[in-house]
């Protein structure tokens, strides 16, 4: 049964980078036909989807954030990364990453909270 | 980028009762609209897909109907464990974006 785990520092300091990676475990990141998303929550607000990867490394970004983001793959490691620049406290959030299929978010992590603070 | 307003933003309802959300969208989606359940400090779980589709595992009392810009997801009879926040879901194009969350309270 495949699992996602979300991992990466709990605190980011204003317009540094904040870096997250998601373990894919109990199948390979490379076999199906997924995308590799990440998607995030501010405390007590909707969720806000950022962007994903497929495994052939094509990417799509939410233009709110395209300019910020940027999502990689590594198979040798059967992760994915989120990377985010120039953070501020608009961005303290649980980070969650998923697996999407036919367009449809149907396995995510657990989530992970990211606090931007100095 | 296609906005998804649901209605109402909470709701207070007795067991057995059944409870009715309903998601607009800004544009005709078809039918890609799916439907999530999420309870406190856990990640969402996807109950119904495109519109209708239950997904596997869900219970039967959880269905959905619509398409187009006009969506309802419907519990019937509601159980104590239904308490939650749900939210409806658009992949008919980028950026995929949720409604803002309806919360389900339990009396």
């Amino acid at each position: 049964q495949v699992q996602l785990q979300e991992s990466g520092p709990g605190l980011v300091k204003p317009s540094q980078t904040l870096s997250l990676t998601c373990t894919v475990s109990g199948g390979s990141i490379s076999s199906g036909s997924y995308y590799w998303s990440w998607i995030r929550q501010p405390a007590g607000k909707g969720l806000e989807w950022i962007g994903r990867i497929y495994t052939s490394g094509s990417t799509n970004y939410n233009p709110s954030l395209k300019s910020r983001v940027t999502i990689s793959v590594d198979t040798s490691k059967n992760q994915f990364s989120l990377k985010l620049s120039s953070v501020t406290a608009a961005d303290t959030a649980v980070y969650y990453c998923a697996r999407e299929a036919e367009d449809i978010v149907r396995l995510w992590g657990r989530g992970t909270l990211v606090t931007v603070s100095s | 980028e296609i906005v998804l307003t649901q209605s109402p933003d909470f709701q207070s309802v007795t067991p057995k009762e059944k409870v009715t959300i309903t998601c607009r969208a800004s544009q005709s989606i078809g039918s890609s609209l799916h439907w999530y359940q999420q309870k406190p400090d856990q990640s969402p779980k996807l109950l119904i897909k495109y519109a209708s589709q239950s997904f596997s595992g869900v219970p039967s009392r959880f269905s959905g109907s619509g398409s187009g810009t006009d969506f309802t997801l419907t519990i019937n009879s509601l159980e104590a464990e239904d308490a939650a926040t749900y939210y409806c879901h658009q992949s008919s194009s980028l950026p995929q974006t949720f409604g803002q969350g309806t919360k389900v309270e339990i009396k």
